[in-house]
């Protein structure tokens, strides 16, 4: 069974450039997860998705950050404009329907200068 | 809200010396407990679960049992190999907030031949 798949697995760009993030999950997982992990932190969630409505958005950053999964199957999250804080890595994870158990991916290394 | 505390690292062992990882938590409800691996270069893997208090989740000679009467989830193996060097999270998940995890800020293992 493939796992998670993400590109690019590195980003370098400029603050203020926008950049995009893909991320296929397991097929058949209908919830989808996008975290942030900031370098010697714990991942945080910015979204979740089940099939292709959002579960929880509450930390994602609305004026810079969108995030979409329209067919209920891959996703993409955006940043624009990025800023020197959103330098960190993007994890996307997946998980069965009603299973806690989630699956990450290999992560988006981004660098903001 | 929820969180999660692990001790803080990097700790630093001898092959085949024992380890303990402390992690504590506070939620409302009843929670699932994990511990993921982060091995160098690679994506978040989980390591192990409970779902109940005083389960045992075990895996890889790695072992943690769900106190609810102390609330805590410490991760412990009987003899470390230099194979074990990665960084471990513990987390949590409550049915009330999706099922999202909730990271500890990671606890870095450097074993030494």
């Amino acid at each position: 069974e493939a796992g998670v798949a993400q590109s690019p697995r590195y980003k370098i760009i400029e603050k203020r450039q926008s950049v995009a993030f893909w991320c296929n999950p397991i097929s058949g997982h209908a919830t989808l997860y996008w975290y942030q992990q900031i370098l010697g932190q714990g991942p945080k969630l910015l979204i979740q998705f089940q099939n292709n409505g959002v579960v929880d958005d509450s930390q994602l950053p609305k004026d810079r950050f969108s995030a979409e999964r329209l067919k209920g199957v891959d996703s993409t999250l955006k940043i624009q404009p990025a800023k020197l804080e959103d330098s960190a890595v993007y994890l996307c994870a997946s998980s069965p329907l009603g299973d806690y158990e989630q699956y990450f991916g290999p992560g988006t290394r981004l660098t903001v200068t | 809200g929820n969180s999660v505390t692990q001790m803080e690292g990097p700790v630093t062992l001898s092959e085949e010396a024992f380890l303990t990882i402390n992690c504590t938590y506070t939620a409302t409800g009843y929670p699932s407990l994990f511990w993921y691996v982060q091995y160098p270069g690679e994506g978040l893997q989980l390591l192990l679960k409970a779902t109940k208090a005083d389960d045992k989740g075990s895996n890889k000679g790695f072992e943690a049992t769900y106190r609810k009467e102390t609330t805590s989830f410490h991760l412990e193996k009987g003899s470390v190999q230099v194979s074990d060097s990665a960084v471990y999270f513990c987390a949590l998940s409550t049915y009330n907030q999706g099922g999202k995890l909730i990271f500890g800020q990671g606890t870095e293992l450097s074993v030494k031949p």
